[in-house]
């Protein structure tokens, strides 16, 4: 079956501090991978995409990185936080039909 | 750019209540329109979805119609439940831009009974 992992489900990080969050997929290959981002009192952001690997499409400047080391695993990265970067992060993917399956999201607050 | 703008909430209804939440989105093309649900504490999980005009999409007892002339895709219920409370997000994708999606900034909804 199809599905995506991402983790953590929650982080507490300082201002400053590096972060990484993983996301996996399995049950599909080459699948187009999306990064959105949740802010408080906003809507939903999309931040990256990739459609291979070492593909990465950033939509909008800012502290954060994407990698897509293997054809499954896509990571968000900031070398240094700041407070704005805290909100809801999702993982995507895109089936066949075109729909979008979602992880369960990485609930991220600076301090 | 394409852009999605739905009602702001929140919208609160009695169980047994009808629902509409409105959305109306500008696209250059014809993209497919998504209503997307999230409950407290979860990500998102597609309620519906709609590929082409005059397509109905329906899921839950939720329904919405591709409307092109009115550039529209309205999210209805007949009768919600208290379980129904969630947020509601519209969106389209643009399969231009490798599906990305376009989200509108979404509709909480608080079902009382």
């Amino acid at each position: 079956s199809q599905t995506i992992h991402q983790w953590p489900a929650t982080l507490v990080q300082p201002v400053g501090s590096p972060l990484s969050l993983e996301c996996t997929v399995e049950g599909t290959s080459n699948p187009n991978l999306y990064w959105y981002r949740q802010a408080a009192g906003r809507g939903l952001q999309l931040l990256f995409y990739s459609v291979g690997i070492g593909q990465i499409s950033s939509e909008v400047p800012q502290n954060l990185s994407a990698s897509r080391p293997q054809d499954r695993q896509f990571i968000l990265s900031s070398k240094k936080l700041l407070l704005s970067d805290s909100g809801f992060y999702l993982c995507a993917w895109v089936t066949g039909s075109g729909g979008y399956t979602f992880g369960s999201g990485t609930r991220l607050t600076v301090v | 750019g394409d852009s999605v703008t739905q009602m702001e909430g929140p919208v609160t209804l009695s169980e047994e209540a009808f629902l509409t939440i409105n959305c109306t989105y500008t696209a250059t093309g014809y993209p497919s329109l998504f209503w997307y649900v999230q409950y407290p504490g979860e990500g998102l999980q597609l309620l519906l979805k709609a590929t082409k005009a005059d397509d109905k999409g329906s899921n839950k007892g939720f329904e919405a119609t591709y409307r092109k002339e009115t550039t529209s895709f309205h999210l209805e219920k007949g009768s919600v439940q208290v379980s129904d409370s969630a947020v509601y997000f519209c969106a389209l994708s643009d399969k231009s831009r490798y599906s990305t999606l376009t989200f509108g900034k979404g509709t909480m909804l608080l079902v009382s009974p």
